[in-house]
């Protein structure tokens, strides 16, 4: 079964400081991976995904990821955190092509400190 | 309107209620979810549709009951639902495919709490 973990459930960052969300996958042939974010009270948002065209992968919001298979993670950064950018971050998997539905992990949420 | 839209975003019902969730899509998306987000648990899948059809059901009770009348709405009608049931519903659509690159847009959600 397809599955993905996150590493840390809260993350707290100075505003100004780097941003580092991590996602682990399973599967044994190359995922689909995504980067979902939920403000309050709102709704999930796509921030990037990954389809295999290029390993490392700009979002909305100064946001990348980078996906390395040897190490079968998906991890998320931002060099300079923003009072914006407290939220929840969720990682998604689809191992298949006709696969209709996504496997999130638990989240991670965000605090940035002034 | 644009994007996904669920309504009511708040409810609030009684275990013998009757009550029903409503999501449209304003996307031109062929496949439609329902997704529950409980506090400190992964996002579960409960339905999905494609084309109006149900191709998806993970193993929901029954007093969850899902209708796609067309490929704009999904309905979520609830019955006789248990505290446990209190969560944030989250309706998304897609433009399902040979892609699986394909991307789930969701709504804002519908928070519930069943007394």
């Amino acid at each position: 079964a397809q599955s993905v973990t996150q590493l840390g459930s809260h993350v707290s960052v100075s505003e100004g400081a780097l941003v580092l969300l991590r996602c682990n996958y399973s599967s044994s042939v190359p995922p689909y991976l995504f980067w979902y974010v939920q403000y309050p009270n709102q709704g999930l948002q796509l921030l990037l995904k990954y389809t295999s065209a290029a390993t490392l992968v700009k979002g909305i919001n100064g946001f990348e990821a980078e996906f390395k298979k040897s190490e079968t993670s998906f991890h998320l950064t931002k060099p300079s955190a923003h009072m914006s950018d407290a939220a929840e971050y969720f990682c998604a998997v689809r191992i298949f092509s006709n696969d209709y539905k996504l496997s999130f992990g638990a989240g991670t949420t965000v605090t940035v400190r002034a | 309107e644009t994007g996904v839209t669920q309504t009511p975003r708040h409810l609030v019902m009684g275990m013998t209620n009757k009550k029903s969730l409503k999501c449209e899509q304003h996307l031109g998306h062929n496949a439609m979810y329902w997704y529950k987000q409980s506090a400190k648990k992964p996002l579960e899948l409960m339905f999905v549709y494609s084309l109006e059809e149900r191709v998806e059901n993970n193993s929901v009770p029954s007093r969850f009951s899902p209708e796609c009348p067309n490929s704009s709405h999904l309905f979520l009608h609830l019955h006789t639902l248990q505290p446990e049931d209190s969560a944030l519903y989250l309706c998304a659509s897609s433009q399902a495919g040979t892609s699986g690159a394909n991307v789930l847009t969701f709504g804002a959600g519908s928070r519930l709490t069943v007394l």
